[in-house]
């Protein structure tokens, strides 16, 4: 069936460092791929979205590319931020279907 | 957009009682989903409406859970005969259809002690 992995955490990085968050998918079709944020004490929230390969989606200065070929979403920032703490998940909605599937997340501690 | 709210945000209950939480998504929303979340986990599928009708249930959805979702509005989910198993933070979403980004509420942490 459909699937997310998503690297483990947690990911400790000092201010200003570049991230990268790995999400590998299978899925039949072409799927729409999302990354969502989890802040302390609040809901998922949308963070970005691609819906077809080649795609690029951003959003306060993160990125992320749809890899059909390697069927990856990876996650990028080129510098954090200690307010970018929080728990980040990626996600996928099969074609097909609006069931939408996420991974386990990846928790993201920046240091000041 | 006032948001996807839901009742309560917290809820502790003895093994066997029933519960039920209710969920208003974004009025113009005609999809609304319920997923499961425990600790150290990504929200897992439980079932989702287009409108009143209940499209998908998950496999592993026991029969003590059961929603509706009446005119199409407000969603309900209920659990009968509750289980410290069913400990988790339920939460409730609603998108636009198709394959637009789902919005989340802020869940209810349902405890079974």
């Amino acid at each position: 069936g459909d699937s997310v992995t998503q690297m483990e955490g947690p990911v400790t990085l000092s201010e200003e460092a570049f991230l990268t968050i790995n999400c590998t998918y299978t899925a039949t079709g072409y799927p729409s791929l999302f990354w969502y944020v989890q802040y302390p004490g609040e809901g998922l929230q949308l963070l970005l979205k691609a819906t077809k390969a080649d795609d690029k989606g951003s959003n306060k200065g993160f990125e992320a590319t749809y890899r059909k070929e390697t069927t990856s979403f990876h996650l990028e920032k080129g510098s954090v931020q200690v307010s970018d703490s929080a728990v980040y998940f990626c996600a996928l909605s099969a074609s097909g279907t609006y069931k939408y599937i996420f991974g386990t997340g990846t928790r993201l501690k920046v240091l000041a | 957009d006032t948001g996807v709210s839901q009742d309560p945000r917290h809820k502790i209950t003895k093994r066997g009682q029933n519960v039920t939480f209710r969920c208003d998504p974004i009025s113009e929303h005609n999809r609304l989903y319920w997923y499961r979340q425990t600790l150290g986990q990504g929200p897992e599928f439980l079932t989702y409406f287009q409108n009143e009708a209940q499209l998908e249930k998950s496999r592993l959805l026991s029969d003590r859970f059961s929603a509706e979702r009446p005119k199409g509005s407000f969603s309900t989910l209920e659990i009968q005969r509750t289980e410290q198993g069913d400990s988790a933070m339920y939460l409730c979403a609603s998108s636009s259809g198709g394959m637009e980004s789902l919005h989340f509420g802020n869940g209810t942490r349902l405890t079974v002690t």
